[in-house]
């Protein structure tokens, strides 16, 4: 059964840095992954998806890889906002499967 | 603007009761999709839906059942409420491969 980990679970940085979040799955027959946003009470957002062809996406200050021989993908945050404050949740597309999510929060 | 709407904000219903969990896309998406989500145990699948007339169980469909009569509404029916079934309950849809992937707002449902 596929499993999808996020390191860490929580994340507190001044505003200005860059960030990088993880993400590890098990099933290395993954097709293609996403990763969301949630904003407290609410539902998800798409923000990236690398489908199987691919090996990163961007858009804006957002980055994310897909790297299927370890099992990782990351999402790079340039020039972080407070805006960015969120939890931010991969899913392994196939499988349906998300991870826990890493609850990121900006400090001006 | 596209949208994933989902029936109720919050919902209280009764234990024994029979719940119906609508949820409408506007999109002509393929998939349909609903999840549950709890603290410290995420989002988990509850079942999803390819096509039309078709379901297919995810993680955790026990107590659940859905149907899809046309392509825009999937329903999410509890048979029997109870009360480890109070969650947030979130709908989602997509187009083939996963691309256009969109949440609805999210149901909480209390069973008391």
């Amino acid at each position: 059964k596929q499993e999808v980990t996020q390191i860490p679970a929580a994340l507190s940085v001044p505003e200005g840095e860059n960030l990088v979040l993880n993400c590890s799955f098990t099933d290395s027959a993954i097709y293609n992954l996403q990763w969301f946003r949630q904003d407290p009470g609410k539902g998800l957002t798409s923000l990236l998806l690398i489908q199987s062809s691919q090996r990163e996406q961007t858009s804006g200050r957002l980055n994310a890889s897909l790297d299927k021989s370890s099992g990782r993908s990351t999402l790079y945050i340039a020039a972080s906002q407070p805006g960015d404050s969120a939890t931010y949740l991969c899913q392994g597309a196939q499988k349906l499967v998300f991870g826990q999510g890493t609850r990121l929060t900006i400090n001006p | 603007d596209v949208k994933v709407t989902q029936s109720s904000r919050y919902l209280v219903k009764r234990t024994g009761e029979k719940v119906f969990l609508e949820c409408v896309q506007d999109m002509d998406h393929e998939n349909m999709f609903w999840y549950r989500q709890d603290p410290g145990l995420g989002l988990r699948l509850i079942y999803f839906s390819y096509d039309v007339k078709m379901k297919e169980k995810g993680d955790i469909p026990e107590g659940y059942s859905v149907s899809r009569e046309k392509k825009e509404r999937f329903s999410l029916i509890l048979e029997s409420a109870s009360t480890n079934q109070t969650s947030m309950y979130l709908c989602a849809s997509s187009l083939e491969g996963a691309r256009g992937y969109t949440f609805g707002s999210g149901t909480r449902l209390t069973v008391v």
